[in-house]
């Protein structure tokens, strides 16, 4: 069983195209979260949820919409999508415990390349 | 701001070679540290962790110390396989709270030849 999944793996579009990206963990977790990894393999985060609730937002263009249906996924939706956007976008979760930090768990990310 | 410092690749070994990925941080308080691994065309695996100063966090034959004194985490093993040929995240969590991200160093390629 796949404990963090994203669809769709690749994603080839056009420039000024809205897409979004899916996430969804079944592993239980209360915190997701989305990074961007550029062409140089820099990861960065980009937001984060925990129970819903939006946590982490980065200095993220106000084109990129996360949605928190609910604790299971997190959907990314990118609008009026450009060149730069082109990356490969990972979704992770972790589970909280009160206690010392606990594993963000990865998907296998979606590479997005904007034409 | 806290952050990590790997050191720049690739990295070539032949198998059965020595291997040291060198990790520093930067960070106020006491993060948590964590080396992933990500296979070529695949997302990022948890290779291991350590939470707390000389914990020393090992898997698959990996190993990496917690060093409070130095602020480092250096990757280690002492024998590689041309299996192990991936890209090397180090990372920090600096805070012990729901949704904390993690800091990424800018990842250590290594390519291991038979």
């Amino acid at each position: 069983d796949t404990a963090v999944s994203q669809t769709p793996k690749y994603l080839v579009t056009q420039m000024g195209n809205d897409k979004s990206i899916k996430c969804e963990q079944n592993l239980g977790h209360d915190t997701m979260y989305w990074y961007k990894q550029d062409s140089k393999k820099f990861l960065k985060i980009m937001f984060s949820y925990n129970n819903k609730e939006l946590i982490i937002n980065e200095t993220v263009p106000n084109r990129f919409s996360p949605k928190s249906p609910d604790k299971a996924h997190l959907n990314l939706h990118i609008n009026s999508l450009e060149l730069g956007d082109s990356a490969v976008y990972f979704c992770a979760s972790s589970q909280y415990s009160g206690g010392p930090t606990d594993t963000q768990y990865f998907g296998p990310g979606t590479r997005l390349t904007v034409l | 701001g806290d952050s990590v410092t790997q050191m720049e690749g690739p990295v070539t070994l032949s198998e059965e070679a020595f291997l040291t990925i060198n990790c520093t941080y930067t960070a106020t308080g006491y993060p948590s540290l964590f080396w992933y691994v990500q296979y070529p065309g695949e997302g990022l695996q948890l290779l291991l962790k350590a939470t707390k100063a000389d914990d020393k966090g090992s898997n698959k034959g990996f190993e990496a110390t917690y060093r409070k004194e130095t602020t480092s985490f250096h990757l280690e093993k002492g024998s590689v396989q041309v299996s192990d040929s991936a890209v090397y995240f180090c990372a920090l969590s600096p805070l012990n709270q729901a949704g904390t991200a993690l800091i990424f160093g800018k990842g250590t390629t290594l390519s291991v030849s038979s």
